[in-house]
């Protein structure tokens, strides 16, 4: 069984495009996060949600929106996709022995 | 606010090389540490972790100890192998429930046979 896993692994789409990126995990942790990881590898947290509430925003454009509709799930909707919305997405759950991540969401955006 | 600072790669080594990382830090209080691990095409695997100064984390003959005079958490490995080519980041989460966790930028790591 896959901890935390992510839909799609791929998604290539063209700019303007609204796409939705779904992520779920098994292991009962209450907190799960958004992350991006650039072209050069650097990782950024872009949300995080405890127990379905929104705990950090970390100044993503409002293109993104996360929705959190119970706390195994927490998916990720981008609106009117732009070029440097290109990267890979990580979804993660924090529980007490620390942070799963998941295999990402490689997002190209042409 | 917290942040952490990497040796920027990449790193290349022969197999059976030693290989040292250095990880670098600024947080308030006692954060813990991490080094998390990326083979190519997949997610970050938790590598070793230290909660307390002077701890030492290790897994899979990698070792890092946590210095908090030099604030420093560095990664190392007495004999690499070609196995270990990825890409290590180093991170902290600070002290409290609502800290986030924040990597370094990364390095890569070849290991050639």
């Amino acid at each position: 069984d896959t901890a935390v896993s992510q839909t799609p692994k791929y998604l290539v789409t063209q700019m303007g495009n609204d796409k939705s990126i779904k992520c779920e995990q098994n292991l009962g942790h209450d907190t799960m996060y958004w992350y991006k990881q650039d072209s050069k590898k650097f990782l950024k947290i872009m949300f995080s949600y405890n127990n379905k509430e929104l705990i950090i925003n970390e100044t993503v454009p409002n293109r993104f929106s996360p929705k959190s509709p119970d706390k195994a799930h927490l998916n990720l909707h981008i609106n009117s996709l732009e070029l440097g919305d290109s990267a890979v997405y990580f979804c993660a759950s924090e529980g007490a022995s620390g942070y799963t991540f998941g295999s990402g969401t490689r997002l190209t955006v042409v | 606010g917290n942040s952490v600072t990497q040796m920027e790669g990449p790193v290349t080594l022969s197999e059976e090389a030693f290989l040292t990382i250095n990880c670098t830090y600024t947080a308030t209080g006692y954060p813990s540490l991490f080094w998390y691990v990326q083979y190519p095409g997949e997610g970050l695997q938790l590598l070793l972790k230290a909660t307390k100064a002077d701890d030492k984390g290790s897994n899979k003959g990698f070792e890092a100890t946590y210095r908090k005079e030099t604030t420093s958490f560095h990664l190392e490995k007495g004999s690499v192998q070609v196995s270990d080519s990825a890409v290590y980041f180093c991170a902290l989460k600070g002290q409290g429930g609502s800290e986030k966790l924040v990597f370094g930028k990364g390095t890569k790591l070849t290991v050639n046979p």
